[in-house]
């Protein structure tokens, strides 16, 4: 089966520019999620959605961030403006259900690194 | 909030010896991950430990699970140089998953 697709790879930006993430998850997969790594550290959960409703948002920073999910497909992660401290890499990830992970959990996708200088 | 610790965070192997990645969570969970991530790329899930008492193994790794001290440990028996990423584990509770800070794993000749 096709993975999560991700684009872009890598974006450069200079603080307080907006910047848009965009993840296609696996076909059928009802629960999407966005994670935030930051170098050196695990992923940190940003928001949750099931279909195209949102589950957890709760450690979003919704004064700059928002996300959408349309349709309950595809879904874009968007930065507004961005700081320094948001260089990270966006780990876009999927699954059937939220509590069935699978036998191998959660599908992930390749990550879009932002650098914000 | 679920907090999943990790230990070591650093872990430099020798090349046909034994070591262990411990890793410590805070409340019930529904089920434990361990995952792999190669520096640039994207985490690759190992293993899913779903009960108490639960073993996996896959070729020089095995991953266990003691839900009553709430702590998963991956061993890793006779270290080999592809071995080098870093390991993380994460924690499903309430439908969320929680990732630990992380080990990073580098295995010398």
């Amino acid at each position: 089966e096709a993975g999560v697709a991700q684009s872009p790879r890598y974006k450069i930006i200079e603080k307080r520019q907006s910047v848009a993430f965009w993840c296609n998850p696996i076909s059928g997969h009802a629960t999407l999620y966005w994670y935030q790594q930051i170098l050196g550290q695990g992923p940190k959960l940003l928001i949750q959605f099931q279909n195209n409703g949102v589950v957890d948002d709760s450690q979003l920073p919704k004064d700059r961030f928002s996300a959408e999910r349309l349709k309950g497909v595809d879904s874009t992660l968007k930065i507004q403006p961005a700081k320094l401290e948001d260089s990270a890499v966006y780990l876009c990830a999927s699954s059937l259900l939220p509590q069935a992970g699978g036998s191998y959990g959660y599908t992930f996708g390749s990550g879009t690194r932002l650098t914000v200088v | 909030e679920l907090k999943v610790e990790q230990n070591p965070l650093f872990l430099s192997m020798q090349e046909g010896k034994n070591y262990t990645i411990y890793c410590n969570y805070s409340t019930t969970s529904d089920r434990l991950y361990w995952y792999r991530q190669d520096p640039g790329k994207s985490l690759e899930s190992l293993f899913v430990l779903l009960s108490n008492g639960a073993v996996k193994q896959e070729g020089r790794l095995m991953a266990s699970l003691d839900t009553k001290a709430r702590l998963s440990t991956l061993h890793i028996t006779a270290a080999v140089h592809d071995l080098s990423a870093t390991y993380f584990c994460a924690v499903l509770n309430d439908y969320k998953l929680s990732f630990g800070a992380g080990t990073t794993v580098t295995v010398r000749a």
